[in-house]
This record gives C-alpha cells, sequence and structure tokens, in this order.
C-alpha cells in the first residue's frame, strides 16, 4: 500500500507568516489531495493536485492563500500563505490507492498548525 | 451536492460491547464509501472501503455494511476496547471512475471505550 510522509507533524507560526507542508509518497500517483480539517470539524478539500498543471482548487479556496507545487508524481507542497489565527487546522495530504484496494485513499500523517 | 451525516456525534460504552455507528449520504450515486479512524491531533486511518456493488467488508471485529439505494452505510464495533476509542469518519465518492474523485466527508463519531 501507498505510504506517505508529511512533515512538519506540527507547527506553530507567527501571523502574517507563510508555513509550506510536504507529502512525499512512495509510489508514483497521478493525484494528490489537500484537506483542510479546522477544530471540531471534519475534513474539507482545498485542492486537487496533477503532476505537470496546475492545481485545482474547491470553492472557497485561492491559489494566493494556498500555492501548491506538484513537480513529479511522488511529491506536493502546500503552503499556506499570510497566516491569521483562522488558519490554525489540521492540514492532510491524500492520495489515491493503497487502502487494500486501487479506488481506496490513503491519507498523510497530517500537520496541526497553530497560528498565534 | 453530496451530503454526508454521521450519527451520533460522540458514543460512550463500557469495555466488550457491541456498537454500531451510522452514516447517510444524500445522492445514492457513489463510486465507493471509506471508513476512517482518526486519533486525537492524527491522520487518517483507512478500516473499510466498500464498492457500491457491495453490501458489506469485514476486516478483524469490524464491520461495515452499504444500502446504496437508501443512503446508509453502518461500522460495525464487535467487542469494542479502550484502544477503539477514536473518531470514526466516512467518507463517500462520487459516481464514476473518473473525473470524480473527491471525497465528501462526513462529521464524524467521535467514540469513547469506557475500561
Amino acid at each position: 500500500s501507498a505510504v506517505i510522509s508529511q512533515k512538519p507533524s506540527r507547527d506553530i507560526c507567527q501571523r502574517g507568516t507563510s508555513l509550506t507542508i510536504q507529502c512525499q509518497v512512495d509510489s508514483q500517483v497521478t493525484m494528490m489531495f489537500w484537506y483542510r480539517q479546522q477544530p471540531g470539524q471534519s475534513l474539507t478539500l482545498i485542492a486537487t493536485a496533477n503532476q505537470g498543471s496546475e492545481a485545482t482548487y474547491e470553492s472557497g479556496f485561492v491559489i494566493d492563500k494556498f500555492p501548491i507545487s506538484r513537480p513529479n508524481l511522488t511529491f506536493s507542497t502546500l503552503t499556506v500563505s499570510n497566516m491569521s489565527p483562522e488558519d490554525s487546522s489540521i492540514y492532510l495530504c491524500s492520495v489515491q490507492g493503497g487502502a487494500g484496494d486501487l479506488d481506496g485513499y490513503t491519507f498523510g500523517s497530517g500537520t496541526r498548525l497553530t497560528v498565534v | 451536492k453530496q451530503e454526508v451525516t454521521q450519527i451520533p456525534a460522540a458514543l460512550s460504552v463500557p469495555e466488550g460491547e457491541n456498537l454500531v455507528l451510522n452514516c447517510s449520504f444524500t445522492d445514492s450515486a457513489i463510486y465507493n464509501l471509506q471508513w476512517f479512524r482518526q486519533d486525537p491531533g492524527k491522520g487518517l486511518t483507512s478500516l473499510l472501503l466498500i464498492q457500491s456493488s457491495q453490501r458489506e467488508q469485514t476486516s478483524g471485529r469490524l464491520n461495515a455494511s452499504l444500502d446504496k439505494s437508501s443512503g446508509r452505510s453502518t461500522l460495525y464495533i464487535a467487542a469494542s476496547q479502550p484502544g477503539d476509542s477514536a473518531t470514526y469518519l466516512c467518507a463517500v465518492r462520487g459516481g464514476s471512475n473518473f473525473g470524480n474523485e473527491k471525497l465528501t466527508f462526513g462529521t464524524g463519531t467521535r467514540l469513547t471505550i469506557i475500561p
């Protein structure tokens, strides 16, 4: 099954700064997904990242705030820009495949972000 | 727009009891449904995946059922243990293999097993 290495696992950041989160997958995957989980809430999809093209953002999320890179089929980064306390969340990356079935999804261990 | 709801939001049961977690979805045209567990502040661990053509899947003490026509899935946990304490999330994927790979997550059930 796919194994995702996500880092950092947590960070505390000052408002107005930016944080880049990295996800490395141990196999080549077409699409990678970035989610946000606000405190006490479920997961919300931020964007889908395909290698070689711009990411596709969900309603309410914009590239200027959450720029994404996908330089190859095993790696992606999500940057949270110009952070405010409202950005305090767990951020997770995900890929399709590896849950005992090619159609299941596997998730990284998450990045717990606190903005002060 | 697909909406996924999980009831109850929180559940506490004594160790050793069997329990059922519920997941309902508004659009029955799904491709598959996946159950995850999430420990506090952590990522998601996949538990079971049910394809739209399947009725149930089993893994150890876990059994997940799917009734697509009524928009419901249940996760049955037998002989609960304190280590089962976590938040359980269900997620549905849209109705075709290509072009609809997004997951829609439920609101989660926070389970506490009392020793």
